[in-house]
């Protein structure tokens, strides 16, 4: 079983430039997310969707903008890119919502580095 | 400010050892997980503990969720190298609040 796959795994950005981090999940999860993880910082969420068409903000989404027009599909864009941004990206997803008892269910990341 | 205090940040000792990490907080939580996560990859739930004073057992790990249920712990018996792991608590409330981490290193 696929599960959540998230692409690419490594980048180098320059500052200033733009990408698209890829995340697909073949579960059929209403709801999905996308985390920064830095050292000793543990996960912060950065946009978070409860269904297509519907993304709402996480704790830290400055920089960031994410779009979820498919339930399989929820890629988070960068723009602009900061060395701030510098970090592991990782989308999860699950079949509840974050306040329930349901488990996410995490991709392998994305690392990106910010020069 | 974590909204979850995890403790202690890295941990190093020997296979055969025995340890506990705690995870704290002053909120309280609809739930408690707990995930695993191996460099490279995503964290990987290993339990969710849900009524206060529940205590859940998974081979060599036993994990407690506080009566009040605002805190938890992971105690594992024996720790062998297979275990070397980052180790994450995850709080239930409107969303999931995760702890900075504890990194586990067993050394043979």
């Amino acid at each position: 079983n696929a599960g959540v796959t998230q692409t690419p795994k490594f980048r180098i950005l320059k500052i200033g430039q733009s990408m698209t981090l890829q995340c697909t999940q073949d579960m059929n999860h209403n709801y999905m997310y996308w985390y920064r993880q830095d050292p000793g910082m543990g996960l912060k969420l950065i946009y978070y969707s409860v269904g297509a068409g519907i993304t709402d903000k996480g704790e830290v989404p400055n920089g960031y903008n994410v779009s979820r027009s498919t339930t399989e599909d929820f890629p988070l864009r960068l723009e602009l890119a900061a060395p701030s941004q510098t970090s592991v990206y990782f989308c999860a997803s699950s079949y509840g919502s974050g306040g329930s008892n349901q488990p996410q269910h995490f991709g392998d990341g994305t690392r990106l580095s910010i020069l | 400010t974590q909204l979850l205090e995890q403790s202690p940040q890295f941990l190093s000792i020997q296979e055969g050892e025995n340890l506990t990490v705690y995870c704290n907080s002053s909120s309280v939580f609809s739930s408690l997980q707990w995930y695993r996560q191996e460099p490279g990859e995503g964290p990987v739930l290993l339990v969710t503990v849900v009524t206060g004073g529940e205590v859940k057992k998974l081979k060599r790990l036993t994990f407690q969720f506080g009566d009040a249920r605002k805190d938890s712990s992971l105690h594992i018996t024996a720790a062998q190298p297979g275990d070397t792991g980052l180790y994450l608590c995850a709080g239930a409330r409107d969303k999931l609040v995760f702890g900075a981490g504890t990194i586990l290193r067993v050394k043979s």
